[in-house]
């Protein structure tokens, strides 16, 4: 079976500071990966996906994740965040053949002034 | 344009109590998933369903049951809460299984 491991529960960082959220799969087999992105009593919105092509895909509000083979991973970047970008962060994986997204624990990412 | 939308927003129950919990989207997406989400748990699968007609279950299936008569409409029941199934509820649909799930606000649910 799938499963997604995200092994930061919690990410504080200062506005304008650089970030990357860790994503890995457990996964043999070919794989399409998204993360989305959930805003307090919110649900949840796509934030950028790979299904194929180039490894490194760009997503809204900057953010950008590189797709990693070998290692079976799928990492999330940004630049430079802001306030708004404080919510929460869920990587997901879904294998080739199959019908259900496996979503990993999330991670909460804070921005500090 | 509604896209998807969950009732109600909010529900406190009582154990044994039978709840249903509504999904509607307007999109005429084929595949519609209900997910719980908890607490270091992230969000976990209940039932999806492929198309009218057509469900299955997912990893935390037992005690719910869905429905699918209209492609646009995908209600969970919960037959008799249990505090356990003290969650947030949320409701999606994809036009695809491997494209984007659009997800509803979600449903509060209190079973005391």
């Amino acid at each position: 079976a799938q499963s997604v491991t995200q092994l930061d529960s919690q990410v504080p960082v200062f506005e304008e500071a650089p970030v990357e959220l860790r994503c890995n799969y457990s996964s043999s087999v070919s794989v399409y990966l998204f993360w989305y992105v959930q805003y307090p009593n919110q649900g949840l919105q796509l934030l950028l996906k790979y299904l194929s092509g180039s490894t490194l895909v760009k997503g809204i509000n900057g953010f950008e994740a590189e797709f990693n083979k070998s290692q079976t991973s799928f990492h999330l970047r940004k630049p430079s965040v802001h306030i708004s970008d404080t919510a929460e962060y869920f990587c997901a994986v879904i294998t080739g053949g199959g019908n259900k997204l496996t979503f990993g624990t999330g991670t909460q990412l804070k921005v500090e002034l | 344009d509604a896209g998807i939308t969950q009732s109600p927003r909010y529900k406190i129950t009582e154990t044994g109590r039978q709840v249903t919990l509504m999904c509607h989207q307007t999109w005429s997406h084929s595949y519609m998933f209900w997910y719980r989400q908890d607490l270091g748990h992230g969000l976990r699968l209940i039932y999806y369903s492929a198309a009218a007609d057509i469900t299955d279950k997912g990893e935390v299936s037992d005690g719910y049951v869905v429905s699918r008569s209209k492609t646009e409409n995908f209600p969970l029941t919960l037959e008799s809460a249990t505090r356990s199934q003290t969650s947030v509820y949320f409701c999606a649909s994809s036009e695809w299984r491997r494209e984007t799930q659009y997800f509803g606000p979600g449903t509060r649910l209190l079973v005391l």
